[in-house]
Formats: C-alpha cells, structure tokens, sequence
C-alpha cells in the first residue's frame, strides 16, 4: 500500500527547536509538501522538497533523504502560535496526493 | 488577492439528504480539488477539476460528485448522506493540474449529519 507515517503528537517548549519525522512508503516518489494547520482553519503550505538535503523558510527547514524514504519538518525559536497539526504529503503513480495523518504539535511556556 | 472561499461554513443535514458545498478558486486558479478530513481517516481525496473536466478521483463512492464551473467555481454534491459523511470538507486550488506540490486551501465546510 501507499502511505506516509507520523507521529501523532509531539510536545516542545517556547523557544526550542522540534522536528517532526515522515516516513513514507510509496509507488514512486514525487516529492513531499508539508502543511500546517491550526484548529478550526485551513491547511497552509509550509515547504516543499522534492530532492534530497534541506530546505529553509525562515524558522521553518524541512529535510528529505529519498534513499531512506524519510523527511522532517524543523521549527526553530518555536512560538505559542506554532501549536498546531502538522501534515506531510506526497503524490503517487496516478497523481493522487496522500498525506500523513497529522502531527499535533503542543507548544509549553 | 483573494483567497479560497468555501461555504457554507457549516451545515447539519439528516441521514438520506444531500448537500451541494461551493468553493471559489483563487483568481487565475484553474484547478479545483477537494478533500474529507475527519478524526480518524485525516485528510483524503475526494476528487480534482480542471477546465471544468474532472481529471482525479479518489477511492469513495458514487454518491460523492462534483463539477467545475467555466469561471473555475466548483460544487461537491453528496447524496444520500450517511453519519459517516460527518466530516470537514475541504477545497483547495493550484494554478495548474497534476502533482501540485503547492495547494492553497479554504477554511472549509463542517458537515454533521444526523
């Protein structure tokens, strides 16, 4: 089968860093988005890698090695306002987009 | 510019009716697509338009239809609603078709279903 795995909850402090992982197990490979959305809103487009290495958008990296069929998502200086579920995405063969599940990120002062 | 606008917002239906959700694209977006979140499947696709033809559809059943508009609006119809078509309904846009790395979605329509 297709899918992408996360995990569903990850819990970090005000000011620190998190990464939030994804592995996908896919029927060819055709990139990995990454999105954000916060409760009651609409996902939002956070980053795209479609080689492998780092991407950086301000406080937000994500990072993909294809070889491992793995990503991640990287929030730096993390702020109250970044609580919110985090979703990676794909595409396979028939350029159906799959995504993850979703992370829950929850954010302490 | 404008964003993604879906409505309505929210919506209650009983078990056996149907429902006709819209979404008005971003402006100069030709690609509609449209997707189910609930709790315990997440995000899924329903279906995705572009130049009016409907050029993907997901794994769900025929009850679930859609359509695009020459101005690039698109309507998700579902019939004969079941408690599990409780759900967020989502639409998203892109200005082309196919492997859209970049979607831009609206806020949604929360359907109940009673």
């Amino acid at each position: 089968g297709q899918s992408l795995e996360q995990p569903s909850e990850v819990t970090a402090v005000e000011g620190a860093i998190v990464q939030i992982n994804c592995t996908y197990q896919t029927s060819g490979f055709y990139g990995l988005s990454w999105y954000q959305q916060h409760d009651g809103g609409a996902p939002t487009f956070l980053s795209y890698n479609a080689l492998d290495g780092l991407e950086e958008t301000g406080r937000f990296s994500s990072f993909l090695s294809r070889s491992d069929s793995y990503g991640y998502l990287l929030l730096q200086e993390l702020q109250m306002k970044d609580s919110a579920s985090y979703f990676c995405a794909t595409h396979n063969r028939d350029d159906k987009i799959i995504f993850g599940k979703g992370t829950r990120l929850h954010i302490l002062p | 510019k404008a964003g993604v606008t879906q409505t309505p917002r929210y919506l209650i239906k009983t078990r056996g009716q149907q429902v006709t959700l819209s979404c008005s694209p971003i402006s100069g977006h030709r690609s509609v697509s449209w997707y189910q979140q609930t709790p315990g499947q997440g995000l899924q696709f329903l279906f995705e338009y572009f130049s009016e033809t409907q050029r993907n559809k997901g794994n769900f059943p025929g009850r679930f239809s859609g359509r695009q508009f020459s101005n690039s609006r698109s309507e998700m119809n579902v019939s004969t609603l079941e408690l599990g078509d409780s759900a967020l309904y989502l639409c998203a846009s892109s200005p082309l078709t196919g492997r859209n790395e970049k979607l831009f979605f609206g806020s949604g329509t929360q359907l109940s279903v009673l």
